[in-house]
């Protein structure tokens, strides 16, 4: 099975940096994704993590590190639309894939 | 929009009750994958398919069953409704069999009374 954990809320300033933690206790790992969800609508991909390592795109980023089981959602230059619940899910490999999601993290942006 | 559509946006029905909602996947993508999401328990996978055939199964409960047509258009079945099955309802299709970028419809609110 797989374990996710990511902390339920987070606020931050508009125009600044936030860093979202997620760790994540699984078989079978392949990859983790993160996943952008404003409140009564669908998920948005963000990313997906399969190397060690950084990946920028844009405003945000995500690191992965396989070792240590973690990883984090960096939102730089924030802005109000940012608010929304950010999830991280992990992917296991060995024949068929399934995806875990966390529980989410609620980020709210304030002035 | 992702290109996801599902049906309906709402349903209300009682317990004890059997409901179906439709999915039908983003042009080219041959895997859609069903997700339920309540407030205390996130977004949880129920099952996938790929081109017809099922690929996956996560916590997906005896009294649902999902298929996937031809047409490649999916539906989730849910039968002896309880008050606990009320949740979201997310489609999400991809390209190929693995979960790499999932993109996902706008979800149908179940509500069981």
């Amino acid at each position: 099975g797989q374990n996710i954990d990511q902390p339920t809320e987070m606020t931050a300033t508009e125009g600044a940096i936030v860093q979202i933690n997620c760790t994540y206790q699984t078989s079978g790992f392949n990859g983790l994704f993160w996943y952008q969800q404003h409140a009564g609508e669908a998920p948005t991909f963000l990313s997906y993590n399969v190397l060690d390592g950084l990946e920028e795109k844009g405003r945000f980023s995500s690191f992965l590190s396989r070792s240590k089981g973690y990883s984090y959602l960096l939102l730089k230059e924030l802005q109000m639309k940012d608010s929304a619940s950010y999830l991280c899910a992990a992917s296991n490999s060995g024949g068929y894939q399934k995806v875990t999601f966390g529980t989410g993290t609620k980020l709210q942006v304030i002035p | 929009d992702s290109g996801v559509t599902q049906t309906p946006k709402h349903l209300i029905t009682a317990t004890g009750q059997r409901v179906t909602l439709r999915c039908s996947p983003r042009s080219g993508d041959l895997s859609v994958y069903w997700y339920q999401q309540s407030l205390d328990q996130g977004l949880q996978f129920l099952i996938q398919y790929y081109n017809g055939e099922e690929r996956a199964k996560g916590n997906i409960l005896e009294r649902f069953s999902a298929q996937q047509f031809p047409d490649l258009h999916s539906e989730l079945n849910l039968s002896s409704l309880e008050l606990g099955d009320s949740a979201l309802y997310f489609c999400a299709s991809s390209v190929g069999d693995t979960a790499y970028e999932q993109y996902f419809g706008p979800g149908t609110r179940l509500t069981v009374t």
